[in-house]
């Protein structure tokens, strides 16, 4: 079975600052990767996916992650962050056959201090 | 509607009664999730529909909780004997399809068991 390792809960970070969050997953078989984004009193949201080709992928707001095949890591990251950003981010896989469900994270809650 | 629609939006129960939670896709999506987020448990998988089968409900917690869709639209999750530690967010997401499109939250359940 599959799982998802979001290693910080809390990340607190300065606005104009860089950042990035931790995701690592375990699976016996191929997957695909999603980050998404809980911004405060609203639904979930996807930022971004990972499914096959280039190993760096862009999303919405300018966030990126990089899928690491041998690190089993699909990191989460922005170069430089704005207090908008502030949201909690959920990491997700799903095996590429078989079931059809998506195992998330814990969450991690990025907070951006002015 | 534009969007996932879940009612109630609130539910405060007492522990013993048996509670109906209700999603409305986004028209056309043949794809339903059900999920539970509780505090710093991020989102734990529950049950997915493809039309109105249920090809995965292993997230199921136990025989208290049974799920249907029916006309490959509405779905009510419903929670038998409610006990306390069900006290949680209930997402509904759907999707167009299976084939890992993104996934469509709606604005959750809050279940308060006393």
């Amino acid at each position: 079975a599959q799982s998802v390792t979001q290693l910080d809960s809390q990340v607190p970070v300065f606005e104009e600052a860089p950042v990035e969050l931790r995701c690592n997953y375990s699976s016996s078989v191929s997957v695909y990767l999603f980050w998404y984004v809980q911004y405060p009193n609203q639904g979930l949201q996807l930022l971004l996916k990972y499914l096959s080709g280039s190993t760096l992928v862009k999303g919405i707001n300018g966030f990126e992650a990089e899928f690491n095949k041998s690190q089993t890591s699909f990191h989460l990251r922005k170069p430089s962050v704005h207090i908008s950003d502030t949201a909690e981010y959920f990491c997700a896989v799903t095996v590429t056959s078989g079931t059809y469900k998506y195992i998330f994270g814990t969450g991690t809650r990025l907070k951006v201090l002015a | 509607g534009a969007g996932v629609s879940q009612s109630p939006s609130n539910k405060v129960t007492e522990k013993g009664k048996d509670v109906e939670l209700r999603c409305d896709p986004i028209s056309g999506h043949t794809a339903l999730y059900w999920y539970r987020q509780s505090l710093g448990q991020g989102l734990e998988f529950l049950i997915y529909f493809q039309g109105n089968s249920a090809p995965d409900k292993s997230g199921l917690p136990s025989d208290r909780f049974s799920a249907e869709r029916t006309g490959g639209s509405v779905s009510t999750l419903t929670i038998q004997r409610t006990q306390q530690e069900d006290s949680a967010v209930y997402l509904c997401a759907s999707s167009p399809s299976l084939s890992n499109e993104k996934l469509f939250f709606g604005s959750g359940t809050q279940l308060s068991v006393l």
